[in-house]
């Protein structure tokens, strides 16, 4: 089993629509979570942190569920410029040393 | 803003050849990153170091080696270039304790032939 497995997808979806990404990881003792992103031959940017209350951007919503070991990111109103793939993060015991899924990638159509 | 550099965007080099692959970060970042990236597997860490001379393998570190002689620059040595170390290569860079956003560089795609 992956320390870390996310839906590959591609989701398609249109603009304007709501999109939702879930993330499951294996280690109970990680103690940070975060999106990242990636465009199409670049590197990854950080997207946003995810904390334990769940917190919110902007248009994007990311919440953790502890006890599910789960975490998953909103995305309200799609741009065209959402398109990307989107990478669950999460610490390795606790430490520096990040786990990365492998991401899902999202498609938003005119 | 931080800016982390890798010396080749696309390098192509032949199996048995050795590579070397260099990172610079101008944040005086006190930790940095190899990996690589693989379709369907994500990132997978080679190797990291929390400080000049130190090194610490990651989940993958067979067939690499590092070098961090100095705090800005960290290198991914390749001793003998095989065709499943064909891949993307990314390096990192984090300051220390506290933060855990790491910032890549572009990355080097590398062809083993």
């Amino acid at each position: 089993r992956k320390e870390v497995e996310q839906d590959p997808g591609p989701f398609n979806v249109p603009e304007g629509a709501t999109v939702a990404f879930n993330c499951t990881y294996s280690n109970s003792a990680s103690q940070s979570f975060f999106w990242y992103r990636q465009d199409c031959r670049k590197e990854p940017k950080l997207l946003m942190s995810v904390y334990s209350s769940g917190n919110e951007d902007g248009r994007f919503t990311a919440q953790l569920n502890r006890a599910s070991q789960y975490i998953s990111l909103l995305i309200r109103d799609s741009k065209l410029s959402d398109s990307a793939t989107y990478l669950c993060v999460v610490n390795k015991d606790s430490s520096y040393k990040l786990i990365f899924g492998s991401g899902t990638r999202l498609l938003v159509r005119p | 803003d931080v800016k982390v550099t890798q010396s080749s965007r696309y390098l192509v080099k032949r199996t048995g050849e050795k590579v070397f692959l260099e990172c610079v970060q101008d944040m005086d970042h006190e930790n940095m990153f190899w990996y690589r990236q693989d379709p369907g597997l994500g990132l997978r860490l080679i190797y990291f170091s929390y400080d000049v001379k130190m090194k610490e393998k990651g989940d993958i570190p067979e067939g690499y080696s590092v070098s961090r002689e100095k705090k800005e620059r960290f290198s991914l040595i390749l001793e003998s270039a095989s065709t499943n170390q064909t891949s993307m290569y990314l390096c990192a860079s984090t300051p220390l304790a506290g933060s855990e956003t790491q910032y890549f560089g572009p990355g080097t795609r590398l062809l083993v032939l």
